[in-house]
């Protein structure tokens, strides 16, 4: 069964440095996401993508990330000079079209030290 | 404002005690209601997509029913492997709700 692939698994980062998380959605799809969910809480809605261009982000997306689709097949979310808030698990997810269920990958796991 | 409203936040059930969950929205002009399931540490595992009132969908212990205003995951004869946080969204705004965690004891 297709599947959506992060990695890293885990990353550590230094408070202040810039992290790339990156994904591969299923070859497919169409469209894009970015969730992240804080140790406890609820999977929040970062940004969506669609045709090379964002379509939609929260409030919390906002300078310190940004998003991009650099070939046919990878997808990253890049966080700049990233807060000790930031420590969360980030999941990519994907989608064949309006209407489809979402796929999602295992996540991320980011540690701000 | 929320659009999408779980309850209860927590249940817990013995085995073969059958319940339900609810989710709430607050949308008009619904182009499709999500379930998923998530189990600690794991990203979220579609279930059911419902897309009109009066739908109704089934996989092995779970059936999910849609209305104008809500959506019920149903459970029945839950067993301990189906202790897991469920969780709904709406297509319309891509947001989840917070979810239900259920835990069924042997």
């Amino acid at each position: 069964e297709p599947e959506v692939t992060q990695t890293p698994s885990h990353q550590v980062t230094q408070m202040g440095q810039e992290v790339i998380l990156r994904c591969v959605p299923i070859s497919n799809h169409l469209y894009f996401y970015w969730y992240r969910q804080i140790l406890g809480q609820k999977v929040e809605f970062l940004v969506s993508f669609y045709n090379n261009e964002i379509s939609e982000k929260s409030e919390i997306f906002d300078d310190q990330f940004s998003v991009e689709r650099p070939d046919g097949s990878n997808f990253t979310l890049k966080i700049r000079s990233t807060k000790l808030e930031d420590s969360a698990m980030y999941f990519c997810a994907s989608r064949l079209g309006t209407g489809y269920g979402y796929t999602f990958g295992s996540g991320t796991r980011l540690t701000v030290v | 404002e929320d659009q999408v409203t779980q309850s209860p936040e927590a249940l817990r059930l013995q085995e073969g005690e059958s319940s339900s969950l609810n989710c709430s929205y607050t949308v008009s002009g619904l182009r499709g209601l999500f379930w998923y399931r998530q189990d600690p540490g794991k990203g979220p595992e579609f279930l059911f997509t419902l897309y009109s009132a009066g739908e109704e969908k089934e996989k092995e212990r779970l059936k999910a029913t849609l209305t104008k205003k809500e959506s019920f995951l149903h459970i029945t004869a839950p067993k301990p492997e189906d202790s897991a946080t469920y969780l709904c969204a709406v297509d319309n705004d891509m947001r989840f709700g917070a979810g239900t965690r259920l835990t069924v004891k042997p």
